[in-house]
């Protein structure tokens, strides 16, 4: 079964810290490996994503780590503010076919 | 550029009723995608449409869901008869083609009582 695990379910972090989410996974065909934020009452959008042949890759304060051999990817978020508190999805997708994490609600205090 | 639209935002049904949901994805793009997401979990496939033709409903529970695109544009899911457990928000996600960004609607809520 294809099945994309996530921790922490939830994470404080104080302004200005660091917000780390890891994901790991089994399915060696997942190709593509997005995040997404999600705000109460609204759909999940597109963050970042990552390829497999990419290592990292860094988007203003938001970075994908990603280490193949281990299957596992984390989002880091550099010096974290109230208005990125969220929940956020780590996603991958093998054929036509994305399999979401279970979520980790993020909440940053001033 | 609008977004993805749903309707309704919320239904509250009783188990055994009928209902359907209706969404209308960004213009042009050609994969839509309806997704359930339970509380406090991600959200999980249920039917992907390539234009008017299902890609995949292999997690699509047919005896009582059913979904259509007619015309490759706007599309419905349908459950019938509800369920208590079925009680979640409904996702409707399109992209330009398979493989490609997915944007995501304000999705529909359901409580079934």
């Amino acid at each position: 079964q294809q099945q994309v695990k996530q921790s922490p379910q939830s994470l404080i972090v104080q302004k200005g810290g660091i917000s780390i989410i890891n994901c790991a996974y089994e399915n060696t065909a997942f190709d593509y490996f997005p995040w997404y934020q999600q705000f109460p009452g609204k759909g999940p959008a597109l963050l970042i994503a990552i390829r497999p042949d990419v290592s990292e890759k860094k988007e203003g304060r938001f970075t994908i780590s990603f280490n193949k051999s281990a299957k596992q990817f984390s989002l880091h978020i550099m010096d974290s503010q109230p208005g990125d508190s969220a929940t956020y999805f780590c996603a991958a997708n093998a054929g036509n076919m994305l399999t979401f994490g279970g979520g980790t609600r993020l909440m940053v205090k001033p | 550029e609008a977004g993805v639209a749903q309707s309704p935002r919320y239904k509250i049904i009783e188990k055994r009723q009928s209902v359907a949901f209706w969404c209308n994805p960004i213009s042009g793009h050609a994969t839509l995608y309806w997704y359930q997401q339970i509380l406090g979990q991600g959200p999980k496939l249920l039917i992907q449409f390539q234009n008017n033709g299902v890609v995949d409903d292999s997690q699509l529970p047919k005896d009582r869901f059913s979904a259509e695109r007619l015309k490759g544009v706007d599309s419905t899911l349908k459950i019938q008869p509800a369920k208590l457990e079925d009680s979640a928000v409904y996702l409707c996600a399109s992209s330009r083609g398979q493989k490609e960004t997915q944007y995501f609607g304000p999705g529909t809520r359901l409580l079934v009582l």
